[in-house]
């Protein structure tokens, strides 16, 4: 089993639609959570940092509940520039200061 | 302006030619890492460092080194570079221990594509 699981789609939803990932981690001490944006053969670009409270950035909603090790992030009024993989990301608290990254989830937003 | 600087974009190379990718940033961090991307495996963490002199293994470290002696260069070397080891690689870095690190997202190069015939 991975350390961090993500559904990998792809999700293919059209403008204006509302869409959520969820990802989840195994390793209970894992200290920090992010979602990244990844377009095609370009570099991870952070989207969001994950807070226990939840957090929000205009039409992006990341949520994290640690007591079932699990993110999500749930994008609303999709447009097509949405169209990217998602990765989850996971910073590791122990055994090292390593970062755990889920093998991503695919958006198509079309017309 | 602040980035992290990979070379070469692209590489293609033979079996058992030694070849290094560097990797340079300019925004003073401590944490320094390499990671390899494979379709449907995601990314996986090949070596980091936490500070200069200071690395350690990732994930997939088998058939690379690194060094760190300076804190913005973190090189990845591979040896005899085998097929197995066709890949995009991306070097990141981000503050470190003791500069809410845990906190602290990545900043990612461009990526070099590696392939090994």
């Amino acid at each position: 089993r991975k350390e961090v699981e993500q559904d990998p789609g792809p999700f293919n939803v059209p403008e204006g639609a509302t869409v959520a990932f969820n990802c989840t981690y195994s390793n209970s001490a894992s200290q920090s959570f992010f979602w990244y944006r990844q377009d095609c053969r370009k570099e991870p670009k952070l989207l969001m940092s994950v807070y226990s409270s939840g957090n929000e950035d205009g039409r992006f909603t990341a949520q994290l509940n640690r007591a079932s090790q699990y993110i999500s992030l749930l994008i609303r009024d999709s447009k097509l520039s949405d169209s990217a993989t998602y990765l989850c990301v996971v910073n590791r608290g122990t055994g090292g200061f390593k970062t755990i990254f889920g093998a991503g989830t695919r958006l198509f937003v079309k017309a | 302006e602040a980035q992290v600087t990979q070379n070469p974009r692209y590489l293609i190379t033979v079996t058992g030619k030694k070849l290094t990718v560097t990797c340079s940033q300019n925004m003073n961090h401590e944490y320094m890492s390499w990671y390899r991307q494979d379709p449907g495996l995601g990314l996986r963490q090949i070596y980091y460092s936490m500070n200069v002199e200071v690395t350690d293994k990732g994930d997939v470290p088998e058939g690379y080194k690194v060094s760190r002696k300076e804190k913005r260069n973190f090189p990845l070397i591979l040896e005899s570079p085998s097929p197995n080891q066709t890949s995009l690689y991306f070097c990141a870095s981000s503050l470190g221990p003791g500069q809410d690190y845990y906190n602290s997202p990545l900043h990612f190069g461009n990526g070099t594509r590696l392939t090994v015939t």
